[in-house]
């Protein structure tokens, strides 16, 4: 079945870049998403990408994927504070977007003063 | 804007007893689910609904019912409550591309 991987932690300076990958199976996918969570908090949505494009930029956020491999990964430039949480990656191995999302496990991002 | 919205934040339940999770959305969504996120698991779908009227299953509806009379409203039943059952649960709603999320029920069952 449809399964997507992430690494469980993740430790950086502020100011330094943080990259957080996550792998996934089905390559029906169309949409692959980020998403973040703070403490005691809801999902929100960071940014996606459609499974025909390689790279997508968002001011300080890099999302590349490589679909030969099944591998996203999400890049933070100049790592604040306010950016530890959890961040989800999430597959939509459907052709079409029905609400239905297979989420990895999340990745815990402290950043370090 | 109000978004999607679930009541209770908190609950506490005894084993056995039942209970009703609310979620509402005023996005005009067709589609909303619902997720249960526990530790080192990410979230799992419980039910899902492509519009008023139509329900299915997820990856772990056992112990779980949904119904969807109104396209705002996706109501979800613990139908006889487990120390299992003890999570967080977040309803989401999408028009097909992302989904949008609650803040979340913490739900404790002893």
């Amino acid at each position: 079945g449809e399964d997507v991987e992430q690494s469980l932690f993740l430790s950086v300076r502020e100011g330094d870049s943080s990259v957080i990958n996550c792998t996934y199976t089905d390559s029906s996918s169309t949409y692959l998403y980020w998403y973040k969570q703070e403490p005691g908090a809801g999902l929100q949505l960071l940014t996606y990408i459609f499974s025909n494009m390689d790279m997508k930029q968002d001011q300080r956020l890099t999302v590349l994927l490589n679909k030969k491999d099944k591998h996203l990964s999400l890049r933070i430039a100049d790592t604040q504070t306010g950016d530890s949480a959890i961040y989800f990656c999430a597959e939509s191995p459907f052709s079409s977007n029905t609400g239905k999302l297979i989420f990895g496990q999340g990745t815990t991002l402290q950043v370090k003063p | 804007n109000a978004g999607v919205t679930q009541t209770p934040k908190f609950q506490v339940l005894k084993t056995g007893q039942s209970m009703t999770l609310q979620c509402a959305q005023d996005m005009n969504h067709e589609y909303m689910s619902w997720y249960r996120q526990d530790p080192g698991m990410g979230l799992r779908l419980i039910h899902y609904s492509v519009g008023a009227g139509i329900t299915d299953q997820g990856e772990v509806p056992n112990g779980y019912n949904v119904s969807r009379s109104t396209t705002e409203d996706f109501p979800l039943r613990l139908l006889s409550a487990a120390p299992s059952q003890t999570s967080v649960y977040f309803c989401a709603s999408s028009e097909g591309g992302p989904l949008h999320f609650g803040n979340g029920t913490r739900l404790t069952v002893t």
